[in-house]
C-alpha cells in the first residue's frame, strides 16, 4: 500500500528566513506527487506538481520541490517566507495505477515576525 | 467564475440525524470527491465518483452515501450510522487523468450535537 509520510507536524520560523518541509512516500508503482496548502477553514489550493521531467519544481508564491527517486522524497522549499505563508501544508501522491490521491498528515508552518 | 461551491459552510446537526452536504462545480470535470479533515490526520477519502451513475467506496465510507446524478452534483449524505461525525468535509473535482489537478472547494465544517 502506498502511503505519504510528513515527518514535522509543526515548523515555527521568523520572516525571511528559509524553510524546508519534508516529504517522503512509499510505494510499489511510480507515482505523481503535489503539494497543497490551506488557510484556515478553506479548501486546498495547489502550489505546485511533480509528474516527470526536471526533478526541480517551481510553483506559487515563490515555492520549490526536488523530486529524489532515489530517497523517495519532495521536499518543499522556500528561501524567504513572508507572515502570509503560515498555513497548513500537505504532500499528496497519485499512484500512476488509481486515481485516488493519498495525503500525508499535513505540516503546520507557523511564520514570527 | 469556474469552481466548487459547497454549502453551507457550517453546519450543525443533533446526533441521529442524517445529513447531506452540497458540492457542484461548473468545471465540467469527470471525476469528483469527498474527504473528511480531522485535526493531525489529513484528509481521508470517503467516496469518489469517476463518472454520471457511477461512484467507489473510498478509505473511510462506513456510514456515508453519495449519488451522482449529475455530472455538476455529488452530495455527500452522513447517516445517523457515522459515529463520530463532526469534521471538516471538503469536496473536489479533476478531469479525469491522473495527472490531472484535484481543485477543491471551501469546505463544510460539521457539527453534530
Amino acid at each position: 500500500a502506498q502511503s505519504v509520510t510528513q515527518l514535522d507536524s509543526q515548523v515555527p520560523v521568523f520572516e525571511e528566513a528559509p524553510v524546508e518541509l519534508r516529504c517522503n512516500y512509499s510505494s510499489s508503482v511510480s507515482v505523481y506527487l503535489f503539494w497543497y496548502v490551506q488557510y484556515p477553514n478553506q479548501g486546498l489550493q495547489l502550489l505546485l506538481k511533480y509528474l516527470s521531467g526536471s526533478t526541480l519544481v517551481k510553483g506559487i508564491n515563490g515555492f520549490e520541490a526536488e523530486f529524489n527517486k532515489s530517497q523517495t522524497s519532495f521536499h518543499l522549499r522556500k528561501p524567504s517566507v513572508h507572515i502570509s505563508d503560515t498555513a497548513e501544508y500537505f504532500c499528496a501522491v497519485t499512484p500512476s495505477d488509481t486515481d485516488k490521491l493519498i495525503f500525508g498528515t499535513g505540516t503546520r508552518l507557523q511564520v514570527f515576525p | 467564475d469556474g469552481g466548487i461551491t459547497q454549502s453551507p459552510k457550517y453546519l450543525f446537526r443533533k446526533e441521529g440525524q442524517n445529513v447531506t452536504l452540497s458540492c457542484e462545480q461548473n468545471l465540467n470535470h469527470d471525476a469528483m470527491y469527498w474527504y473528511r479533515q480531522d485535526p493531525g490526520q489529513g484528509l481521508r477519502l470517503i467516496y469518489y465518483s469517476q463518472i454520471v451513475n457511477d461512484f467507489q467506496k473510498g478509505d473511510i465510507a462506513e456510514g456515508y452515501s453519495v449519488s451522482r446524478e449529475k455530472k455538476e452534483s455529488f452530495p455527500l449524505t452522513v447517516t445517523s450510522a457515522q459515529k463520530n461525525p463532526t469534521a471538516f468535509y471538503l469536496c473536489a473535482s479533476r478531469q479525469r487523468g491522473f495527472t490531472d489537478t484535484q481543485y477543491f472547494g471551501p469546505g463544510t465544517r460539521l457539527t453534530v450535537l
